[in-house]
């Protein structure tokens, strides 16, 4: 049974528009959420996190907002580039246990 | 500060042999987690281990193992590989910080195993 499910495996956006990566999850008992990123070849790199406390935390161009009574996470990227094409993760932390979605393929086109 | 190595980078195994990967943290980081990640499957937690002792351990067979050292170098072994066990296997190293209480992992660039 799958806690963190990224249902969409990809996602195309023109450059300059609005890009929003989802994340489900099944366990309430959390105590932040973190999303990394991804390119070919290179381990996934830290990117933003949340609390479980919080519903919005904001860095730059990258937004995330966390919706507990539905138990839905979003990553929102304002504008799009090229460059934010990769595969972006979800990961929440349960005490101990570390548990990532799927992972969603973000493609940026110019 | 130097990142999460890996080592080897790449490697092609037959059927049935053993594989040993290892992993050499960030310094001062004592937490080390690992992780396979292929195409159908995305990232999939294998084990966590902090100061020398497993912590936490994800739902792959016996076959994974690993362990950790008081340098906090880790090594991750399969025995017996099976052509499934082909992917990238990604180490991290993580650090918690008690000011912002938040965790954050710093991934290595991970050993990409074939499994012939």
């Amino acid at each position: 049974d799958q806690q963190v499910k990224q249902n969409s495996p990809s996602l195309s956006v023109q450059e300059g528009r609005i890009s929003i990566l989802n994340c489900d999850y099944t366990n309430s008992m959390f105590d932040y959420f973190l999303w990394y990123k991804k390119y070919p070849a290179e381990g996934p790199t830290f990117l933003i996190s949340i609390s479980s406390i919080k519903d919005k935390n904001e860095d730059g161009r990258f937004t995330v907002f966390l919706n507990k009574s539905a138990k839905h996470l979003s990553l929102h990227i304002v504008p799009s580039q090229p460059g934010d094409s990769a595969v972006y993760f979800c990961r929440y932390n349960q005490g101990g246990k570390l548990i990532f979605g799927q992972g969603t393929e973000l493609s940026v086109k110019p | 500060k130097a990142g999460v190595t890996q080592t080897p980078r790449y490697l092609i195994k037959t059927r049935g042999q053993q594989v040993t990967l290892s992993c050499s943290p960030i310094s001062g980081h004592r937490s080390v987690s690992w992780y396979q990640q292929t195409p159908g499957q995305g990232l999939q937690f294998l084990f966590e281990y902090f100061s020398e002792t497993q912590r936490n351990k994800g739902n792959f067979p016996g076959r994974f193992s690993g362990r950790q050292f008081s340098n906090s170098r880790s090594e991750m072994n399969v025995s017996t590989l099976e052509l499934g066990d082909s992917a990238l296997y990604l180490c991290a190293s993580s650090y918690l910080s008690y000011q912002t209480e938040k965790e954050t992992q710093y991934f290595g660039p991970g050993t990409r195993l074939l499994v012939l």
